[in-house]
């Protein structure tokens, strides 16, 4: 049950796209489309912002959006907000009848 | 609305028990699996386990498997961990969320272990 590999970090300017990033395996994310993101900002509970690869929750907004090839996830954000600011989780259902996450990815808006 | 709410968390030394609370409401708790997610001070999320709607199934991470246990009380509209054998790298604040359909949309505020001698 390895971690799915984040990037440790990425960074954008206000108003600029920025793409994380998430690498598993055929096991997981290759095999599924169970794949979320979750955004974390400090000393706060997780949310969820992306499910099923693409879905977004009521609520999140349309600048958020999930894509999938083989065995890598990614999480666009566009039009980047200060508020955008946090860190990312990416997290897969596996083969194993268990979830894994990624390592993180702390996004800075510059 | 729905809330979890995590209690249980305490200081305990290494090897030793703790058991942590999940009280469920504003939805059908029964209805739902639930899970259990971690995150050590400073580091990442890593799932710990989760239960099936009526309990007959269980998943656990290898980290934990053999000494967490996860169980739940539906007419409670509860969920535990019980957790022993306790390891100073189980510190972390601990989660449940809830499973609405291999998303976890709903999650608690989260409880402190601190496993320390």
């Amino acid at each position: 049950q390895s971690a799915l590999t984040q990037p440790a970090s990425v960074s954008g300017s206000p108003g600029q796209s920025i793409t994380i990033s998430c690498t598993g395996t055929i096991s997981d994310i290759g095999d599924y489309n169970y794949v979320s993101w979750h955004q974390q900002h400090p000393g706060k509970a997780p949310r969820l912002m992306i499910y099923v690869v693409n879905r977004r929750p009521p609520g999140v907004s349309h600048r958020f959006s999930g894509s999938k090839s083989g065995n890598t996830a990614s999480l666009t954000i566009s039009g980047l907000q200060t508020e955008d600011e946090a860190d990312y989780y990416c997290s897969s259902y596996t083969a194993y009848n268990t979830w894994v996450f990624g390592g993180g990815t702390r996004l800075t808006v510059l | 609305q729905v809330q979890l709410v995590e209690s249980g968390g305490d200081l305990v030394k290494p090897g030793g028990s703790l058991r942590l609370s999940c009280a469920g409401s504003g939805f059908t708790f029964s209805d739902y699996y639930i899970n259990w997610i971690r995150q050590a001070p400073g580091k990442g999320l890593e799932w710990v386990s989760f239960i099936s709607a009526t309990g007959d199934t269980r998943s656990y991470a290898d980290s934990v498997k053999g000494r967490f246990t996860v169980s739940r009380d539906n007419g409670k509209n509860s969920l535990y961990l019980h957790m022993h054998s306790l390891r100073v790298e189980d510190t972390a604040v601990y989660y449940c969320a809830r499973d609405d359909g291999f998303n976890l949309e709903y999650w608690g505020q989260g409880t402190l272990v601190s496993v320390s001698s």
